[in-house]
């Protein structure tokens, strides 16, 4: 079964709009922890939060903020006022340290394409 | 954070080569990984590296295809061997930091096979 679900294969917004990418996960582990990375064009990826099972509190950093809900099994992330530069594949991904594995379940990605 | 350097950044292979990637660390790291990215696709782990002990490979990747080596705390390598055309993929080494969760990613190596 995926352990992390992106629903959202691609989406396309104009400048200034506000977008929310969906991220649902599955685990059994009490202790997980889960991130958001963005991959421009250029193919690297850029590390954009994490947040571990415990701390459900929601957390903003400019225009970028993010919604934990354990309840829902889901880490949704919203862009505010999106810019052209916000256009990139952007995964979701879990770690479950529980396991003894220390290595990441991505999501499949959903593509964002904002349009000047 | 770890900064962490990746060799070559891309590269075009004939089919039936190899091709050898070297990932390199700043710090000391207990755990690197390696991840296949195919075209228009999520990452998905080869294999686990820590050193002084054998990569544990992910099920549908085997040592014979994609040999690894961690001689060190700071440095690892994988070789895409007899490539193929479907081994054209974007290659990413990540380690795990001193906190257990912890990644960070390299840049990643870029390959394409004809």
């Amino acid at each position: 079964a995926q352990k992390v679900t992106q629903a959202q294969t691609e989406i396309s917004v104009v400048e200034k709009e506000d977008v929310t990418l969906d991220c649902v996960y599955e685990t059994r582990d009490t202790t997980y922890y889960l991130f958001w990375y963005k991959q421009p064009p250029s193919g690297e990826l850029v590390f954009l939060i994490r947040r571990n099972s415990f701390d459900e509190q929601n957390e903003i950093s400019g225009r970028y903020s993010w919604n934990f809900q354990k309840s829902t099994s889901s880490f949704n992330f919203t862009i505010t006022a999106s810019q052209v530069v916000d256009s990139a594949v952007y995964f979701c991904a879990l770690s479950e340290p529980g396991t003894g594995a220390n290595n990441l379940f991505f999501g499949t990605g959903t593509r964002l394409t904002v349009i000047p | 954070s770890a900064v962490i350097s990746q060799k070559p950044s891309r590269d075009i292979c004939q089919r039936g080569t190899s091709l050898t990637i070297q990932c390199q660390v700043d710090s000391q790291v207990t755990m690197m990984f390696w991840y296949r990215q195919q075209p228009g696709q999520s990452l998905t782990l080869i294999a686990t590296a820590n050193q002084g002990s054998e990569a544990t490979y992910e099920s549908g990747f085997v040592i014979d295809k994609f040999p690894i080596s961690r001689p060190n705390l700071t440095f690892s390598t994988l070789t895409v061997s007899n490539m193929s055309p479907e081994d054209s993929s974007i290659y990413l080494c990540s380690v795990s930091g001193t906190a257990i969760y912890e990644q960070y990613f390299g840049p990643g190596t870029r390959l394409t096979v004809t």
